[in-house]
């Protein structure tokens, strides 16, 4: 079966542009999970959404980073007024109801120049 | 510092050797263990999932936990070049939010 997906893989922003980064989790997947990983890092906790419920933005790293799901499958990560230091790949992961695991996504690179 | 301490190496072993791959944590809360792998350009993948103290086995992974000492240990046997990764502990304290190593990048040569 299809695994989780993000787009785009790469992309390129100027400083102070606005991007858009998507993810498609498994289907039937309630949680969705964002990180961040810098290069040589391990993933960092972003935010959690319980079906459409955002239940946990505590790693967002400013109030330039949102997120949403607005319907439970579908989630989109934005972020407004890029910086350099945002540069980093982003992963998505999601989990069934009964969690035992994260299933990733293969990541979104974010480069900004 | 860091709530989850693992050495980034470089690890470098010849074909078949046992790998002994570790993390110390300082969060006593912490209660459920887990062990990714990470090809390059790729997503984390799940390898051992381990709650509490105590050892899991998997195939050629071994999976141990010491509360007691704050420490957790991934053992891979008779390694192959196919093991090339970087390998990654992560730990909850049972809700969501996962707590993720730097990772060591680990090599295996033929």
């Amino acid at each position: 079966g299809a695994g989780v997906s993000q787009s785009p893989r790469y992309k390129v922003a100027k400083r102070g542009q606005d991007v858009a980064l998507r993810c498609d989790p498994i289907s039937g997947h309630v949680s969705l999970f964002w990180y961040q990983q810098a290069l040589g890092q391990g993933p960092e906790f972003l935010t959690y959404f319980q079906n459409e419920a955002q239940l946990d933005k505590s790693g967002l790293p400013s109030d330039r980073f949102f997120a949403e799901r607005p319907e439970g499958s579908v989630s989109t990560l934005k972020i407004q007024r890029t910086q350099q230091e945002d540069s980093a790949v982003y992963l998505c992961a999601s989990s069934p109801p009964k969690w035992d695991t994260q299933y990733f996504g293969p990541g979104t690179r974010l480069t900004v120049l | 510092q860091k709530e989850v301490e693992q050495d980034p190496g470089p690890l470098s072993v010849p074909e078949g050797a046992i790998v002994s791959l570790n993390c110390t944590y300082s969060n006593s809360a912490f209660q459920y263990f887990m062990w990714y792998r990470q090809y390059s350009r790729k997503g984390p993948e799940l390898l051992m999932y381990t709650y509490s103290s105590g050892n899991k086995e998997d195939g050629r992974f071994t999976a141990q936990v010491d509360k007691s000492s704050k420490y957790i240990s991934l053992f891979i046997r008779d390694s192959q070049p196919s093991d090339s990764a970087t390998y990654l502990c992560a730990m909850t304290k049972g809700g969501f939010k996962t707590i993720f190593g730097a990772g060591t990048r680990l090599f295996v040569k033929a």
